[in-house]
């Protein structure tokens, strides 16, 4: 079992749609959670960055841990063309260094 | 500010060349240092990481290998590249253990 899981999609909504994205990690023991957005043959780009449980919110993005069911997810409401990127999930593992998912692929359709 | 500097950002080689590719950081001291493979269609595979000079750490045993001969200077090499070693290379920066990475703009490698 992977130590971070992510449906790597592809995703296609409309514009304007919310977006839910997904990630489920295996460690009980990961504290910090991160979601990178990466434009196409680019770097990815620290987008959100969470401690433990809760919500966080930065404009039309929300980033959800759910530490019970070891669930985090990233929403986007009013989703333009511009986030068409593949989102990456991450946590930090025990030793430091950062784990990520595979990525999922989102196309916002104007 | 904290930069990251990566070159080249595109580059094509034939099987059985070196490589090196160039990693700096600026606006820092001592940062923890690391070098990622990106293949198409995959995630983010961890190649080597550093948290000082002369410190090298491998997660993959393969053809690549990582020095860093400066506090803000990465650099990945390979004495002879192969085919599978094409894909996208990143290289990026954290310090201490609970701040996210921030990732150079990459480069893309084509052995042909």
């Amino acid at each position: 079992q992977k130590e971070v899981e992510q449906d790597p999609g592809p995703l296609s909504v409309p514009e304007g749609a919310i977006v839910s994205l997904n990630c489920t990690y295996s460690n009980s023991a990961f504290q910090y959670f991160m979601w990178y957005r990466q434009y196409s043959r680019k770097g990815p780009e620290l987008l959100m960055y969470t401690y433990s449980s809760g919500n966080k919110e930065d404009g039309r993005f929300t980033a959800q841990v759910d530490k019970s069911s070891k669930y985090i997810s990233l929403f986007i409401r009013d989703s333009q063309p511009s986030d068409s990127a593949t989102y990456l999930c991450a946590t930090r593992s025990n030793t430091g260094k950062l784990i990520f998912g595979q990525g999922t692929t989102l196309q916002v359709k104007p | 500010s904290q930069t990251i500097h990566q070159w080249p950002a595109t580059l094509v080689q034939p099987v059985g060349s070196p490589l090196s590719l160039e990693c700096t950081v600026e606006g820092t001291s001592n940062p923890n240092l690391y070098w990622y493979r990106q293949a198409a269609g995959r995630g983010l595979q961890l190649l080597f990481y550093s948290v000082g000079i002369g410190q090298i750490s491998s997660e993959v045993p393969q053809n690549l290998s990582a020095s860093r001969p400066q506090d803000r200077q990465f650099i990945l090499s390979s004495k002879k590249l192969l085919l599978s070693d094409s894909g996208f290379y990143l290289c990026a920066w954290s310090v201490g253990l609970q701040s996210g990475y921030t990732f150079g703009s990459g480069t893309r490698l084509t052995v042909v």
